[in-house]
């Protein structure tokens, strides 16, 4: 079975544009989580999705937004970019609803913002 | 709230055994994780324990668990130059309906041939 794929795996952006990044789950699960990495901040927990709906998220600014579809992939967005959305973007996914399952995380994508 | 502690370096030998440790805050977290990054990698999941259990042994990982005072250790044993990485601790969040995890910061494992 394929395991957590994201999409691109490397990105370089400049300050105030935008970028969306993909994840496909492993094929049968239904929750999708994101998280940002940082060599400051460490691992942090921006959203989950299940069944199309967020259903929790963490403490980052409104600019951070994401969604989930019908097919369980999910995508995030984040809008005017700072230097500090410099990080490795880590998507997990699970088998069941939230709180329930083991979470397997994909390879990431690194966004460089200039 | 919740916080996840880890030392952040481990220097052992070849052949020798590894122990990492972890303390976390939350004792109303069902599940502990240890997870391993490889340089330019993702998370890859390595065992993870029910806080209801003591240990839990999987081929060379032991996973002590002392709810008492909610430390967590990983023990490696046999460590090989393949086991070079970083290893994070995490629990997951008490609430019953999240699956959100919480981190520790790394520990980085060197294995000195």
């Amino acid at each position: 079975k394929a395991g957590v794929t994201q999409t691109p795996r490397y990105l370089i952006k400049t300050r105030g544009q935008q970028v969306t990044l993909s994840c496909s789950p492993i094929s049968g699960h239904r929750s999708v989580s994101w998280y940002q990495q940082t060599p400051g901040q460490g691992l942090q927990f921006l959203f989950e999705y299940f069944s199309e709906t967020q259903r929790n998220k963490g403490n980052f600014p409104g600019r951070f937004s994401g969604r989930q579809f019908s097919n369980s992939r999910s995508e995030m967005n984040v809008s005017t970019l700072e230097l500090g959305d410099s990080a490795l973007y880590l998507c997990a996914s699970s088998l069941a609803g939230p709180g329930v399952g083991t979470q397997y995380f994909g390879p990431g994508t690194r966004l460089l913002v200039l | 709230g919740e916080d996840v502690e880890q030392s952040l370096f481990l220097s052992v030998r070849e052949g020798d055994s590894s122990v990492i440790n972890c303390t976390y805050t939350d004792s109303s977290s069902t599940y502990l994780y240890w997870y391993k990054q490889e340089p330019g990698a993702g998370l890859q999941l390595l065992t993870y324990i029910f806080s209801n259990m003591d240990m839990k042994q999987d081929q060379r990982l032991t996973v002590l668990l002392n709810k008492k005072d909610k430390h967590l250790s990983l023990r490696i044993a046999d460590t090989q130059t393949g086991d070079s990485a970083i290893y994070f601790c995490a629990e997951k969040d008490g609430s019953s309906n999240t699956g959100k995890l919480i981190f520790g910061q790394g520990t980085t494992l060197q294995v000195k041939p």
